[in-house]
Formats: C-alpha cells, sequence, structure tokens
C-alpha cells in the first residue's frame, strides 16, 4: 500500500528565504508523485506532478520537487519565499489507474515579513 | 467555466441526521471523486467514480453512500449522521482515471455534526 509522510505540520520561514517542505513516500511501483496548495477557505490547487521522466518537476509560482528515487523523496522547494505563498500543502501519490491519490498530513507554510 | 462547484458551503447536522452533498463539473471528466479532509491527516478518499456508471469505494467509505448521476454530477449520501463525520468534504474531477491527470477541486463543504 502506499503512503506519503509530510515532515513538518508546521513550518515558518522569513520573506526571501529558501522554501524546503519535505515528503516521503512509500509505494510497492514507480509512483506518480503530486504538490498540491490549499489556500485559505478554498479547495486544493495542483503546484507540480512528477510522472515520468526528468526527475526535477517545475511548477506554478516559482516551485519546484525532485523525484528521488533511492531516497523515496519528493521534495518541494522555492529559492524565495513570498507573503502570498502562506498557505498549506499537500504533497499526494498515486501507483495506478484509478487515480486513487494518497495524501500526507499537509504542512503549513507560514511567511514571515 | 465554473469547473467544480459544490453545495452546500456549510451545513450543521444532528446526529442521525441524513442529508447529500451535491458536486458538479462542467468540464466533460469522466472521473470524479469524494474526499474528506480532517487536521494532520490530508486528504481520504471516500468513493470514486471512474466514468458515468460506475462507483468504487476508497480508504474511508463507511457511513457514506453515493450515486453518479449523470457525466456531470456526483453526490455524497449521509444516511445518518456522526459526530466522526464533521469535517471538510471536497469534490474532485479528473478528464480520466488515469495517474497523469490533474484533479480539479471543488471549494469544500464544511460538515458540523451536533
Amino acid at each position: 500500500a502506499q503512503s506519503v509522510t509530510q515532515l513538518g505540520s508546521h513550518v515558518s520561514v522569513s520573506e526571501g528565504a529558501l522554501v524546503l517542505l519535505r515528503c516521503n513516500y512509500s509505494s510497492s511501483v514507480p509512483p506518480y508523485l503530486f504538490w498540491y496548495v490549499q489556500y485559505p477557505n478554498q479547495g486544493l490547487q495542483l503546484l507540480l506532478k512528477y510522472t515520468t521522466g526528468a526527475t526535477l518537476v517545475k511548477g506554478i509560482n516559482g516551485f519546484e520537487a525532485e523525484f528521488k528515487k533511492s531516497e523515496t523523496s519528493f521534495h518541494l522547494t522555492k529559492p524565495s519565499a513570498h507573503m502570498s505563498d502562506a498557505a498549506e500543502y499537500f504533497c499526494a501519490v498515486s501507483e495506478w489507474a484509478g487515480n486513487m491519490l494518497t495524501f500526507g498530513g499537509g504542512t503549513r507554510l507560514m511567511v514571515k515579513p | 467555466n465554473a469547473g467544480v462547484t459544490q453545495t452546500p458551503k456549510f451545513q450543521v447536522l444532528k446526529t442521525g441526521q441524513s442529508m447529500t452533498l451535491q458536486c458538479a463539473q462542467d468540464m466533460n471528466h469522466n472521473s470524479m471523486y469524494w474526499y474528506r479532509q480532517d487536521p494532520g491527516m490530508g486528504l481520504r478518499l471516500i468513493y470514486y467514480s471512474a466514468s458515468e456508471g460506475t462507483t468504487d469505494k476508497g480508504e474511508v467509505p463507511n457511513g457514506y453512500n453515493v450515486s453518479r448521476l449523470n457525466k456531470r454530477e456526483f453526490s455524497l449520501r449521509l444516511e445518518s449522521a456522526a459526530p466522526s463525520q464533521t469535517s471538510v468534504y471536497f469534490c474532485a474531477s479528473s478528464e480520466d482515471g488515469l495517474p497523469s491527470y490533474e484533479q480539479y477541486f471543488g471549494p469544500g463543504t464544511r460538515l458540523t455534526v451536533t
């Protein structure tokens, strides 16, 4: 069975600082990996996804993530945080057709001025 | 395009009451999903419908039923609400049931069961 662990339920950074949100997964087959963002009182929006090919994936709003098979990780990064990045971020994995996503517990990112 | 819409936005129920959460999408997607979101647990899949006329259980189906009314609409019913069903419910849709297809989420329904 697939599972996702997000280290740190809350992460606080200063505006302009590096953002690093950690995600580790377990999967018995090569996975499809996703990062979603949820702004307050809204639904989830896809930031980026890894399906096949290049392991460094670029997404919207300057975010990127790198698939590291040996570490079973898919950490999300952004070089310079902006106040508008404050939101909750979810890592998710899908193994097979049927598109059943398994989500991590989420990380709330706070950005200090 | 409105995308994925959900009604109602908020609901308070007493234990034992029933209700139906409505979801509709206007993107001509084949697959639709119902999730619940609880603090620290991310989103968990309740039921999904890979295509019109089919539904399957997800991770946490107990206490819920679904109906795929047509290609656009996918409803979630609570027959006898329990406090453990207090949650935020999200509907989502995707073009097809393959992992490479993005899921689009609605704004959510915040349900409280007292």
